[in-house]
């Protein structure tokens, strides 16, 4: 069984803060990491797609790095704001299955 | 543009009854996945097509579970003879299905039902 873990499962933290969690997933037939934001009562948004041991990537105040090797993945949020309040969730993907296989995600509270 | 749009977005229904779930993906995407997510639990994976056949189906719970896309737009989830256990928030997304790893699955908003 598949399994990905996510921690911490919430986090509350002040405007300015700047914050990052962690995504473990198995580190035998990997194909590649997804990470998205929920927000309440809105869509699971994409945040990035993940495929290379050692990949960093970013979107504005937002960035996250991987190890493949070690089954790992770290999302950080620099100065959040209280619009990144939200959901953030991993997902696994193994071998060439199209099936992703999710955490259960870290629920961020910022306070302004 | 238009992104994945799911209807109802709220569903009550008594427990035996059956319900339809309708997913519209963005236009031009090959693929559509259906996820499950109860609550305090994180998506899990139902079933998925590729324009209309349906290319893996492990994941549906029981056999009261059905999914559809016949004309490789629209789908439809349907659940006969709904149990409590079923009360979850059911998500579509869709996809280009571009070969390799770099594949986006767009979401829509989910529809939450809850049985009764």
């Amino acid at each position: 069984i598949l399994n990905v873990e996510q921690s911490p499962q919430s986090l509350h933290v002040q405007e300015g803060d700047s914050t990052n969690f962690t995504c473990s997933f198995p580190s035998s037939n990997f194909y590649a990491l997804h990470w998205y934001r929920w927000e309440t009562a809105k869509s699971p948004e994409a945040l990035f797609v993940m495929t290379l041991n050692g990949d960093e990537k970013k979107k504005g105040r937002i960035s996250a790095t991987l190890n493949t090797k070690e089954g790992y993945s770290y999302l950080y949020i620099k100065g959040s704001q209280p619009e990144d309040s939200a959901t953030y969730l991993c997902a696994f993907r193994a071998g060439n299955n199209r099936k992703l296989i999710w955490g259960l995600g870290t629920s961020l509270a910022v306070n302004p | 543009g238009a992104g994945v749009s799911q209807s109802p977005r709220y569903k009550v229904a008594k427990r035996g009854q059956d319900v339809a779930l309708r997913c519209d993906p963005i236009s031009g995407h090959v693929s559509l996945f259906w996820y499950q997510q109860a609550l305090g639990q994180g998506p899990e994976f139902l079933t998925y097509f590729q324009n209309e056949a349906q290319l893996d189906k492990s994941g549906l719970p029981s056999d009261r579970f059905f999914a559809e896309r016949p004309e490789g737009s629209v789908s439809t989830l349907k659940i006969q003879r709904t149990q409590q256990e079923d009360s979850a928030v059911y998500l579509c997304a869709s996809s280009l299905a571009l070969t390799g790893p770099i594949e986006t699955q767009y979401f829509g908003p989910g529809t939450r039902l809850l049985v009764l």
